[in-house]
């Protein structure tokens, strides 16, 4: 059984496109994550949501708690955003506990 | 500029050899987490601890895999005796939850080669 489904797996898109990956969960969570994995292997955290809505920069994450949804958006897209995004759960404590993660969405940005 | 720290970065042995981890996690950070990113499975916990004791290893194999932290400066991972199916990137991660952010900062990764 997996516990978090992530859609689309791989996306091609052209620069300038408005991106948005999604991400369904089967479970009750603490929070969600959404992660980078840059070309290079590095993995850094983009948002961590328990509710509503975060922004930073380009990049949009919003959570439907009742749902068990949640989408991370990127606007104006670049060819630097090409990477994997991966999301991830909670079940305590925020970022206080080990995630458990989705498959991750390769996401390229052409020129 | 803190970050985490692993060594070393790329590793390659032999079935049956001893492969030792480190990590040095961000100073004031008591949360340690390791995690394991394979082709088919993806990435999975195997371990964490807060304020150096574990708190959950049950995605660890026991009978191979060990971790420990000596110190609040240093975490290791060890596989004796390594097999093929061990081979990976093993990513050490760390936090201080409950002080503002929860967020988990990862380390570089160690790609283990088991021939």
């Amino acid at each position: 059984k997996n516990e978090v489904e992530q859609s689309p797996q791989n996306l091609t898109a052209q620069e300038g496109e408005f991106i948005t990956i999604n991400c369904s969960y089967s479970v009750g969570i603490s929070a969600l994550h959404w992660l980078q994995q840059h070309p290079g292997g590095g993995i850094v955290s983009l948002f961590m949501l328990s509710s509503g809505k975060k922004k930073h920069g380009r990049l949009i994450a919003t959570i439907n708690i009742q749902e068990k949804h949640s989408s991370l958006h990127i606007t104006a897209s670049h060819p630097r955003d090409s990477a994997v995004y991966i999301c991830a759960l909670s079940f305590s404590g925020g970022g206080a506990d080990g995630l458990t993660f989705g498959k991750g969405t390769h996401l390229i940005i052409q020129p | 500029d803190a970050r985490v720290t692993q060594t070393p970065r790329h590793k390659v042995t032999e079935m049956g050899q001893e492969v030792t981890m480190r990590c040095q996690p961000i100073l004031g950070h008591n949360t340690v987490f390791w995690y394991r990113q394979t082709m088919m499975q993806g990435l999975e916990l195997l371990a964490y601890f807060r304020n150096r004791a574990p708190l959950d290893d049950s995605g660890m194999p026991k009978d191979r895999f060990s971790a420990e932290m000596p110190d609040a400066t240093l975490a290791t991972l060890k596989i004796q005796p390594s097999e093929p199916r061990d081979s990976a990137v093993y990513f050490c991660a760390s936090a201080r939850p409950g002080h503002g952010t929860d967020t988990q900062y990862f380390g570089p990764g160690t790609r283990l080669t088991v021939l």
